[in-house]
């Protein structure tokens, strides 16, 4: 079964730094891998979804990059914001209804 | 992408009651799921509903527990029956669009059982 795992679970960094999520997952053979937000009680807003034939996607300050040999992707945010404060969560899908998500990892970006 | 509205957003429920969460989308999508979040846990699949026929639940949901319908292609309702404490969690309904595998998730509903 596919196990996802991100690390670190929480992470607190001063306004401005530029910093980088990592998720892995144990079976490589997977269709997709999306980048979640998450606001406390709230629904998941998607940020990034790297097909498996792609090695990264970019969209404003995010950048993901996923290396499915190793299974490893990373998220990268640069110049972090007050507002990135929330949880990012990896998901991968390995087929059309089963999509295991990593327990995320909770952003603290301090003004 | 998609919209997603789901109703309640929150509710606070007595044990043994059921409740109804209702999915609407803004466009007609092949593909919608509810899944559970419990209590600082990541998100598990619920089930998958199929638009015309019985929805698809995965180990560990059953259909007395957690009816689902799906009427048309834009709409659902997950329902959480003889609710207990344990079923407190975030609910969330999301849909597939299709050809990209991306998948897009309403803003959830919190229940609070009592």
């Amino acid at each position: 079964k596919q196990e996802v795992t991100q690390i670190p679970a929480a992470l607190s960094v001063p306004e401005g730094e530029n910093l980088v999520l990592n998720c892995s997952f144990t079976d490589s053979a997977i269709y997709n891998l999306q980048w979640f937000r998450q606001d406390p009680g709230k629904g998941l807003t998607s940020l990034l979804l790297i097909q498996s034939s792609q090695r990264e996607q970019t969209s404003g300050r995010l950048n993901a990059s996923l290396d499915k040999s190793s299974g490893r992707s990373t998220l990268y945010i640069a110049a972090s914001q007050p507002g990135d404060s929330a949880t990012y969560l990896c998901a991968v899908q390995t087929g059309a209804n089963n999509l295991f998500f990593g327990t995320g990892t909770r952003l603290t970006v301090i003004p | 992408s998609a919209v997603i509205s789901q109703k309640p957003s929150r509710d606070i429920c007595q044990r043994g009651t059921s409740l109804t969460i209702q999915c609407q989308v803004d466009s007609q999508v092949t593909m919608m799921f509810w899944y559970r979040q419990q209590p600082g846990q990541s998100l598990t699949l619920i089930a998958t509903a199929n638009q015309g026929s019985e929805a698809t639940y995965e180990s560990g949901f059953v259909i007395d527990k957690f009816p689902i319908s799906r009427p048309n292609l834009t709409f659902s309702t997950l329902t959480v029956s003889n609710m207990s404490p344990e079923d407190s969690s975030i609910y969330l309904c999301s849909v597939g669009v299709d050809g990209t595998g991306e998948l897009f998730f309403g803003e959830g509903s919190r229940l609070t059982v009592l």
